[in-house]
């Protein structure tokens, strides 16, 4: 069974300052890892996927996102926050099979404060 | 279509009534994907189209629960004897056979009274 750990269901930041949400995962085979962002009362939107490949891979929106097999992790970073990033990003993790649902974590809430 | 529409976008209804939430996937796609959200839960998967596959109904959380595909294109979720822990917002997603990010609708925000 594959699950997503999510830490910090709230992160808060400054206009400016580096981003970073936390994702480790557990999967007993390799993964496909995606992180997704959500506006009020929106849908969820994909931000950037992990496949095969280059283990740092970029997004959408000027984030970006490391595959540390090791650390079992996938964080997501950006290097200067804007108001516009406030809300709420999901990691999420299948199996590379693709056949099997997506398993999302808990979800963390971004807050930027000018 | 553009993107996956789903309707209702909000709906309420009375303790022990049945409801119907509709998804329309883009066109083409083959899997179509029924997520719930509830509030502080992230997101709970329901149920799971491919194809002409028999669907994954190992997340529904009980005989209440239905869904169908029909011509493997639109897709409803049916809930029987709505109850108050049903309220959540129900989402739909669909992907290509290739591609696999999913396309999420916004969402059917359900609350039961």
């Amino acid at each position: 069974a594959q699950s997503v750990t999510q830490l910090g269901s709230h992160v808060s930041v400054s206009e400016g300052a580096l981003v970073l949400l936390r994702c480790n995962y557990s999967s007993s085979v390799p993964p496909y890892l995606f992180w997704y962002v959500q506006y009020p009362n929106q849908g969820l939107q994909l931000l950037l996927k992990y496949t095969t490949g280059a283990t740092l891979v970029k997004g959408i929106n000027g984030f970006e996102a490391e595959f540390k097999k090791s650390e079992t992790s996938f964080h997501l970073t950006k290097p200067s926050a804007h108001m516009s990033d406030a809300a709420e990003y999901f990691c999420a993790v299948s199996e590379s099979r693709g056949n099997t649902p997506l398993v999302f974590g808990k979800g963390t809430r971004l807050s930027v404060i000018a | 279509g553009a993107g996956v529409s789903q309707s209702p976008s909000n709906k309420v209804t009375e303790k022990g009534k049945d409801v119907e939430l509709r998804c329309d996937p883009i066109s083409g796609h083959t899997a179509l994907y029924w997520y719930r959200q509830s509030l502080g839960q992230g997101l709970e998967f329901l149920i799971y189209f491919q194809g002409n596959s028999a669907p994954d109904k190992s997340g529904l959380p009980s005989d209440r629960f239905s869904a169908e595909r029909t011509g493997g294109s639109v897709s409803t979720l049916t809930i029987q004897r709505t109850q108050q822990e049903d309220s959540a917002v129900y989402l739909c997603a669909s992907r290509d056979g290739f591609n696999y990010g999913y396309t999420f609708g916004s969402g059917t925000r359900l609350t039961v009274v």
